[in-house]
């Protein structure tokens, strides 16, 4: 089974618009972290965003917040007030704990394009 | 400060080489990883360090060595390099296992 999914291969916003980027994982730990990487063009991978499996509020930062539903295994991107520059891949990703062997996993990734 | 800097940007490799990847962080972290990125696979890790000295496979380690000796260094070697590790090849590095992880620019690794 995928440790990572990611549904969306790729996906259209309209400038000023906000989009939501899927993220469903797979995880037996009760201790585990949730991350966003955002990879433009030139290939380099950029941190966006973390949330911790006990942290009971969703974490935000900027325009980027994770909507955390544990229950449903769902740590889905969104990202408000789109900019041209969001034009890239981004990546969700999981380290699970030490129960499970202290691994990181990387989703397959969306392809965000902004439309001006 | 340089971050997460690698070495070389690209290689081409014959089947059967070998060459090791070099990995260097400015930043004192402990942790430090391997990854590759194959089109379609988003990344995979192959190898991380805890620590100075230590190391641990990731999820796919076959075919690879790693060392830690010292600990801004993460060394990746590849014994006899076969076509399926052409990949680009990304180094990491963070503060603790739950913090962000830094990355390099990526290697661009061709095995013919």
């Amino acid at each position: 089974a995928q440790k990572i999914t990611q549904t969306q291969p790729g996906m259209f916003v309209q400038e000023k618009e906000a989009v939501t980027l899927d993220c469903t994982y797979d995880t037996s730990d009760q201790s585990y972290g949730l991350f966003w990487y955002k990879q433009p063009s030139s290939g380099e991978m950029i941190f966006l965003i973390y949330q911790g499996s006990y942290d009971e509020q969703n974490a935000t930062e900027g325009r980027y917040s994770l909507n955390f539903q544990k229950a449903r295994k769902s740590a889905n991107l969104v990202i408000s007030a789109s900019q041209l520059g969001d034009s890239a891949m981004y990546f969700c990703a999981m380290r699970e704990g030490i129960h499970t062997g202290n691994q990181f996993y990387f989703g397959t990734g969306t392809s965000l394009t902004v439309i001006p | 400060n340089a971050g997460v800097t690698q070495t070389p940007k690209f290689r081409v490799l014959k089947t059967g080489q070998s060459m090791t990847l070099l990995c260097a962080q400015d930043m004192n972290h402990e942790y430090m990883y391997w990854y590759r990125q194959d089109p379609g696979m988003g990344l995979r890790l192959i190898h991380y360090s805890v620590g100075e000295g230590t190391t641990a496979k990731g999820e796919v380690p076959d075919g690879y060595n790693v060392s830690r000796l010292k600990k801004q260094n993460f060394l990746l070697g590849l014994e006899s390099a076969a076509p399926s590790q052409t990949s680009v090849y990304f180094c990491a590095s963070s503060y603790s296992f739950v913090g962000e992880q830094f990355f390099g620019p990526g290697t661009r690794l061709t095995v013919l």
